[in-house]
């Protein structure tokens, strides 16, 4: 079965730069999250799409923009590097259909390592 | 600020042993998840429960969705080594689907 597809698995960058993780949902998934995982931490939201449309938002820094393309493939893009950007980012789709059982599991890619130094 | 608390934080036991970890909440859930993550890895979907009350096994695990839909556990019987990973309960309010919580995770060792 098809799963989440992230890319790049890393990425090293400098302070400053500008990164840009893609992610290609499971066919027919409506929703996209993205999550930031810090050493030892749990992951933390950062921003989800609805069918294309910015759905909730969490811990985002305004320096990330995300958006979800007309082929459902999403980008989070990170401006003005910081190193405490270094993580694995965790790109998630789901199915929404209110609480019918198989709805709203999360299923997540295999993420990207970003390391700014 | 963490709205999920898992507990306990880590478990070292030894093979063959039963393990329970649960999660608390002061908010209303409609789902609860339990995913098992490995290093470097993503999470990956162990149970998924919908109602209150609802008990859903998966082989050697088991886990229960509380009847005040503010709490959940998760049961390992008969661990074995490839048990060891850190498991993390998850969930969604009732007024943000388009947002999945996840807990601190309870880190597991499973010894021979």
């Amino acid at each position: 079965a098809a799963g989440v597809i992230q890319s790049p698995r890393h990425l090293i960058k400098e302070k400053r730069e500008t990164a840009t993780l893609k992610c290609y949902p499971i066919p027919r998934h409506d929703t996209v999250y993205w999550y930031q995982q810090g050493p030892g931490q749990d992951p933390q939201f950062l921003i989800s799409f609805y069918e294309k449309m910015q759905s909730d938002k969490g811990s985002i820094p305004d320096r990330f923009s995300a958006q979800q393309f007309s082929d459902y493939h999403s980008e989070l893009n990170m401006s003005s590097l910081e190193l405490g950007d270094s993580a694995l980012y965790f790109c998630a789709s789901s199915l929404r259909a209110g609480s019918s059982t198989g709805a709203n599991v999360l299923t997540f890619g295999a993420g990207s390592r970003l390391t700014v130094l | 600020g963490q709205q999920l608390n898992q507990s306990p934080q880590s478990m070292f036991i030894q093979e063959g042993e039963d393990v329970s970890m649960n999660c608390t909440s002061s908010s209303i859930f409609n789902t609860w998840l339990w995913y098992k993550q490995d290093p470097g890895e993503g999470p990956v979907l162990l149970i998924a429960l919908y109602k209150a009350g609802e008990l859903t096994s998966n082989g050697r695990l088991t886990a229960q969705f509380g009847i005040t839909r503010k709490d959940s556990f998760l049961n390992i019987s008969a661990s074995i080594p490839s048990d060891v990973g850190i498991y993390f309960c998850a969930g969604h309010r009732t007024d943000s689907w388009g947002k999945l919580q996840f807990g601190a995770g309870t880190q597991v060792v499973v010894t021979p």
